[in-house]
């Protein structure tokens, strides 16, 4: 059982709705939580870092949310366009001291349609 | 063009054939990872360079895979002997001194899709 759980798998909205991506963690100790968008073919980008103490963090059209004690976080995407349609994928940092010990949720595939 | 870059984009191959990968990373970034990502899956950690020293191998890694930094720069993936079950995207990401240990923040190549028949 994959220890970073992201929900749903995919997703097709269309273009202007709101949409929230869910990510349920197990692992510990929790570090920080990094939520990246990957484009088909592309390689991952980094959209926003949650330490264990921030509970909202936004940027620009995306909003990430964290609760540590529930080990979830979620992404909020607001007025959705065309070029967010991409993969979104989770990541949980374990600790402050080995960069490498991150784990990989398997990320929801967002499609946007006009 | 200052990203992450890697060679081939794209490589097709039959089976038992071997096949080798490059990454330059950011000039100035010291640690260097590969990753291996199959369709609909995240990306799986599978080896780690802090300059030219290996520091770790994901139980991913088997011995038909190697991997090379030999300069502190750019590094090598190596695959012997490919299996029809190596085909998947391979990815590098780099990052640097400058930031923060336990911070998470990779900088990812565009990856070079192998396919084997």
């Amino acid at each position: 059982k994959n220890q970073v759980e992201q929900s749903p798998q995919s997703l097709i909205i269309l273009e202007g709705k709101n949409c929230t991506l869910q990510c349920n963690y197990t692992v510990s100790p929790f570090s920080n939580l990094r939520w990246y968008k990957q484009d088909t073919g592309r390689g991952p980008v980094s959209l926003t870092i949650m330490t264990f103490s921030e509970n909202t963090k936004s940027n620009g059209r995306y909003t990430a949310t964290l609760d540590a004690d529930t080990k979830q976080s979620s992404l909020h995407i607001t007025a959705s366009q065309l070029s967010d349609s991409a993969s979104y994928i989770c990541v949980v940092i374990l600790t402050l001291y080995n960069n490498n010990d991150m784990r990989f949720g398997a990320g929801t595939r967002l499609t946007v349609k006009p | 063009d200052t990203g992450v870059s890697q060679d081939p984009r794209h490589k097709i191959t039959k089976r038992g054939q071997n096949v080798t990968f490059r990454c330059d990373p950011i000039s100035e970034h010291n640690r260097l990872y590969w990753y291996r990502q199959t369709l609909g899956q995240g990306p799986e950690f599978l080896t780690y360079f802090q300059n030219e020293a290996q520091l770790e191998k994901s139980r991913l890694l088997s011995d038909r895979f190697s991997a090379e930094r030999p300069k502190g720069s750019f590094s090598t993936l190596e695959i012997q002997r490919t299996e029809q079950g190596d085909s998947a995207m391979y990815l590098c990401a780099s990052t640097g001194p400058g930031l923060a240990i336990g911070t998470g923040e990779l900088f990812f190549g565009e990856g070079s899709r192998l396919t084997v028949l």
